[in-house]
């Protein structure tokens, strides 16, 4: 068990709808990644949080947004869905300034109808 | 070029074999390399990190890299059936200040009783 809890584990949306999806990360860590990763294919970096602010975006619309909270916990949020992004949502939680090493929670397997 | 290339196998071996997994990426800035262990419906489980030239050993696995070919490789002695899964390599990029993992598509693996 790495410390970093998701929620929810499933969640199923229709499309147009809105989702937010929950982190907590591993006790003592700062940053907050968050990574898509679609079926047969590895996670894709959506975005990092660090300080309570966006710090790095991989290539996603602007309809991926987050947060990150002065407890270092963070929410990513998902307007106007689409089918393509039915995914495991990943995130990661690591230590600033460190040699990148990251550790996952259990994941959000969105569906979307 | 992808900036992650690995098999995507099935790769199967018989228990007890040695099981060979290998990766190339491009950054040639990259520092830290990572492989995690993903089973199937669950998140990806960090299993080693390396960030010198050479061999780094953990039990039954060893990773190897080879920064002037930029390829690293996983090795699993005495394959066991709880070893199927897929194996992903990442390498952390740092930029700008945001630190992201960048991923393979994986290596699926099977060992065989």
């Amino acid at each position: 068990e790495t410390g970093v809890t998701q929620s929810p584990t499933h969640l199923i949306k229709t499309r147009g709808q809105q989702v937010t999806l929950r982190c907590s990360s591993q006790s003592g860590h700062n940053t907050v990644s968050w990574y898509q990763q679609a079926l047969g294919q590895g996670p894709q970096f959506i975005f990092q949080y660090y300080r309570e602010e966006e710090n790095g975006r991989g290539n996603f619309p602007p309809r991926f947004s987050g947060l990150q909270f002065p407890n270092y916990s963070s929410e990513l949020n998902v307007n106007a869905l689409e089918l393509d992004d039915s995914a495991l949502y990943l995130c990661a939680s690591s230590l600033a300034g460190g040699v990148g090493t990251q550790y996952f929670g259990p994941g959000t397997r969105l569906t979307v109808l | 070029q992808k900036e992650v290339e690995q098999n995507s196998g099935p790769l199967s071996v018989p228990e007890g074999a040695i099981a060979s997994l290998n990766c190339t990426y491009s950054d040639r800035g990259s520092q830290s390399f990572f492989w995690y262990r993903q089973y199937s419906g669950k998140s990806p489980e960090l299993i080693m990190s390396i960030y010198s030239n050479g061999d780094k050993e953990d039990g039954r696995f060893t990773a190897q890299l080879n920064k002037a070919s930029q390829y690293v490789s996983l090795l699993i002695r005495d394959s066991q059936p709880s070893d199927s899964a897929t194996y992903l390599c990442a390498f952390h990029r740092g930029q700008g200040g945001s630190e992201k993992l960048v991923f393979g598509k994986g290596t699926k693996l099977t060992v065989n009783p």
